[in-house]
C-alpha cells in the first residue's frame, strides 16, 4: 500500500521567514495530496490540497508544489506568523486506495516571534 | 455548528472491558473514517465506510470493530480493550472528491 514519509519532524523559523515541509509518497497512482494543520490539543483542520493534474497551487500565504516524477510534494508557508505554529500533516490518496488517506507522521512547526 | 461530532470526548476504560466510540456527521457525506493518532505514527486508519450498512478494514483493524447503522452515525467498538489501545481517536467524514473533515477527537485511556 501507499507510504507517505514526512521528512521534517520539527521545524523552527523566525517570524516573517518562510517554512518548507517536504513529503514523499510511494504509489504512482496517488492523485490527491492534502495538508492538515493541528493546533495543540485540537483536531485536524484542512489547510490546502493539490491534485495530480497541476504542479503548483497557492492559497494566500500557502503554496503547495507537486513533483510527480520524484513522487514528492511540499508545503511552503510564506511570511510566517506565530499563529502558524502547529503540527502539519501531509497525506496522499487516490489510485488503488480509493478515498482513503495515508498520512505522514507530522511536522511540528514553531514560529518564533 | 460542528458538522462532525464525537462522544465521549474522554474515556477511561479497564483492560478487558468493552468500549464504544460514537461519531455523528451532519455533512450528508457517504464516507466515514476512524483513525487513531499516536506520537511518531501520525494518523492511522482503523476502519472506514462508504455508506450505511457497510464497513471496511483499514490499515490497523485488529482489536476493533465498526458499525455504520445510518448515513449520519459511525461507531468504533473495542470488544476487549487493552492498554495498547490507549490513544486519541478521530472520526472523519468525506466526499467522493477525497476531502475529509475531522471531528474533535476522543481521548481513550485503557488502564
Amino acid at each position: 500500500g501507499e507510504k507517505v514519509e514526512q521528512h521534517e519532524s520539527t521545524l523552527s523559523v523566525r517570524e516573517g521567514d518562510s517554512a518548507v515541509i517536504n513529503c514523499t509518497y510511494t504509489d504512482t497512482a496517488s492523485s490527491y495530496f492534502p495538508w492538515y494543520k493541528q493546533e495543540a490539543g485540537k483536531s485536524l483542520h484542512f489547510v490546502i490540497d493539490i491534485r495530480s493534474n497541476v504542479d503548483r497551487k497557492q492559497s494566500q500565504r500557502l503554496i503547495v508544489l507537486l513533483d510527480k516524477k520524484a513522487k514528492r510534494f511540499s508545503l511552503h508557508i510564506t511570511a510566517t506568523q506565530p499563529e502558524d505554529s502547529a503540527i502539519y500533516f501531509c497525506a496522499a490518496s487516490g489510485g488503488n486506495m480509493g478515498y482513503k488517506l495515508t498520512f505522514g507522521t507530522g511536522t511540528s512547526l514553531l514560529v518564533d516571534p | 455548528e460542528a458538522a462532525v461530532t464525537q462522544s465521549p470526548r474522554n474515556k477511561v476504560a479497564v483492560t478487558g472491558g468493552k468500549v464504544t466510540l460514537s461519531c455523528n456527521q451532519t455533512n450528508n457525506h457517504n464516507n466515514m473514517y476512524w483513525y487513531r493518532q499516536d506520537t511518531g505514527h501520525g494518523l492511522r486508519l482503523i476502519h472506514y465506510s462508504y455508506g450505511a450498512g457497510s464497513t471496511e478494514k483499514g490499515d490497523i483493524p485488529d482489536g476493533y470493530k465498526a458499525s455504520r447503522p445510518s448515513q449520519e452515525n459511525f461507531s468504533l467498538i473495542l470488544e476487549l480493550a487493552t492498554p495498547s489501545q490507549t490513544s486519541v481517536y478521530f472520526c472523519a467524514s468525506g466526499t467522493g472528491n477525497y476531502e475529509q473533515y475531522f471531528g474533535p477527537g476522543t481521548r481513550l485511556t485503557v488502564l
